[in-house]
Parts: C-alpha cells; structure tokens; sequence
C-alpha cells in the first residue's frame, strides 16, 4: 500500500487557472518535500516543510502543510507552460534517524493547455 | 555548484550482463542516496552513503546489487546478472549533513535509464 496519496493523479488545466495538488500520509511527517520532474530527467527541488501550519511560497507556487502534519498541498497561481511537468512528494516519516530516506507519491502529471 | 552528474544517461543491455553506473555528487555534500524510478511511480529508496559508508540498503538492494563510495566523493552502482525487472530509472542524490537532525534537501541527478532486454 502507498504510504504516500497524491492527488489527482492527473491535471490538465488552462494556462492561466489555479490548481491544486494534495499528497497525503496516514503517517506523521517529519519532513514533506516537493519535487518537480520533467519526462525522462531528475527532480528538481522546490519547496520543503517541517513544521504544522507551515506555508512557504516560491513565484507563482505556494505548499502548505497542514496542522496535523499529515496533509500537504501545493498551490500554482496564474499557471503557465513552464509549470507543466510531474509534481512528486516526498515524505520523511522520521524513521530514518536524520537520514533522508524519503518515501515518495506517485506523482502528479500536470499538462498546461494554451 | 555543477548539481549532481551521473553517466551514462541511458544504457542498453542484454540479461544476464553486468552494468556499473558513475554519480558524481556537489562536491560539498557528504550524503550521497541512490533511488529506482519505474515508469508512471515515484522514486523508490535503495541505499545511502555518508562519506564513503554504507549506512542503510533498502530489502529492494538484492544481493545482485553492489553500491561503493571508495573515498566518499563518487559512487558507483553495479548490478550484476541483470533481469528484465531491472530495467528502470536509477537517480542518484546528494545533500549536505548542516548539524545534527538537520540536512540539506536532496539535489538529483539526471538519472541513468537502464533498458533489459
């Protein structure tokens, strides 16, 4: 079973729209971090959390964790081409003893149409 | 800071072959991670070095599997008698240790694509 929950698995908006994606753990999350991927390449790191009620802003893309420390989102504004890709999450569930042996979703496919 | 560097990109071989594959991490990191990327999923753990120890292999790293960091800069990653279900994409990452429980996130490389046929 998936450890971590991404949704949706898939998203095709119009540029310009806002959209949101969601990655939860049925685990407490010690870290949550946020990954970008273009097909066939490495990820690219964008934004990490660690703290409940934590939100961190880069550009056009915000992520927020929640409270509890069991729910992320990530949240583009005004979406353009660039931002098209697959968004990965990827948690430390703190078992690794400061290791950073993080457990990833499965990713969101993200298509921005003109 | 030239990222993470891993060579080749993509390798094509036939079962049964050994492949070895090279990742040069940012020259400053100390902890250097190898994951497994299969079509459509996340990136999967396999093993983590800090400095040039092994400190962790995941139940994935079969025996088939070999990982060295001989001077805790580059690592190599070798798999031997490769099988169909090898074939994926194999990251590698980097991060740097700042104090105790807290580190820098991971930086990835491009990946090396393994094809089995």
């Amino acid at each position: 079973s998936q450890e971590l929950e991404q949704s949706p698995q898939s998203l095709i908006v119009q540029e310009g729209k806002n959209l949101t994606i969601n990655c939860t753990s049925s685990k407490t999350l010690y870290g949550l971090y946020w990954y970008k991927q273009k097909y066939g390449e490495g990820l690219i790191f964008l934004m990490m959390l660690q703290k409940g009620g934590e939100e961190k802003s880069h550009e056009k893309i915000t992520a927020k964790l929640d409270e509890k420390k069991q729910q992320s989102s990530l949240h583009i504004t005004a979406s353009q081409p660039s931002h098209a890709g697959i968004y990965l999450c990827g948690a430390d569930h703190g078992r690794s003893q400061g290791a950073q042996k993080l457990v990833f979703g499965q990713g969101t496919r993200l298509t921005i149409n003109p | 800071d030239t990222g993470v560097s891993q060579n080749p990109r993509h390798k094509i071989t036939k079962r049964g072959q050994n492949v070895t594959f090279r990742c040069d991490p940012i020259s400053e990191h100390n902890r250097l991670y190898w994951y497994r990327q299969t079509l459509g999923q996340g990136p999967e753990f396999l093993t983590y070095f800090q400095n040039e120890a092994q400190l962790e292999k995941s139940r994935l790293l079969s025996d088939r599997f070999s990982a060295e960091r001989p001077k805790g800069s580059f690592s190599t990653l070798e798999i031997q008698r490769t099988e169909q279900g090898d074939s994926a994409m194999y990251l590698c990452a980097s991060s740097r240790l700042l104090r105790q429980a807290l580190h820098s996130p991971l930086h990835f490389g491009n990946g090396t694509r393994l094809t089995v046929t």
